[in-house]
């Protein structure tokens, strides 16, 4: 089955810094990879996704990118702020619709 | 409108006893699903639902978990003989319709503690 591996598990950044996260996933045939957040005691929220036929999503402050030669995708937020500090999971799906997700980035923002 | 709601929030819990957590989706989704989440991981897929019917079940992890969905809507999940190892947020989420590349909506999770 696909499996996932996510970098950093933590990641502390002063407000204002640029922050990335790296996915990496290992079934060629994925093809949809979104990108959620977990504030605590509260379920995933989607933040921004991107399917295999596109290598670059933007939305506001928070981009993806997708090499699918390299099996890897990676978020990207600028100027970032206090209110982005959460836990950040990048997931892939083959087609259907069953996810994969990755262990998680624990994001700290510093004002 | 209203997201995908779980209930309980929190439930306690002695090893061995049974246990159900109920699940209700966002109104017109057709495509349900269970994942798991423990302590410090990823959301691990358990079952996935399309109207009334169990698509995937694979992700189950032995026979002591069972989920329904009688009338293509609200589901719940059961768990027999409850062990210390069930300890975790069960999270369910929803979608329109199951098509790949659907966004998934969760629910806030019951948080199960078996002693």
């Amino acid at each position: 089955g696909e499996n996932v591996e996510q970098h950093p598990s933590t990641l502390s950044v002063q407000e204002g810094d640029s922050a990335v996260i790296k996915c990496t996933y290992s079934d060629s045939a994925s093809n949809y990879f979104p990108w959620y957040k977990q504030e605590l005691g509260k379920g995933p929220q989607l933040i921004i996704d991107i399917r295999s036929n596109v290598g670059e999503k933007k939305d506001q402050r928070i981009a993806v990118t997708l090499n699918k030669t390299a099996k890897h995708f990676s978020l990207h937020i600028t100027e970032t702020q206090p209110e982005d500090s959460a836990v950040y999971f990048c997931a892939a799906s083959m087609g259907y619709s069953t996810l994969t997700f990755g262990k998680g980035t624990m994001l700290l923002v510093s004002p | 409108g209203a997201g995908v709601s779980q209930t309980p929030s929190n439930k306690v819990t002695e090893k061995g006893k049974y246990v159900e957590l109920r699940c209700d989706p966002i109104s017109g989704h057709t495509a349900l699903y269970w994942y798991r989440q423990s302590l410090g991981q990823g959301p691990e897929f358990l079952i996935y639902f399309q109207g009334t019917g169990a698509a995937d079940d694979s992700g189950l992890p032995n026979d002591r978990f069972f989920a329904v969905r009688p009338e293509g809507s609200v589901s719940t999940l059961k768990i027999q003989r409850t062990e210390r190892g069930d300890s975790a947020v069960y999270l369910c989420a929803s979608s329109l319709t199951g098509g790949g590349g659907e966004t998934q909506y969760f629910g806030p999770g019951t948080r199960l503690l078996v002693l």
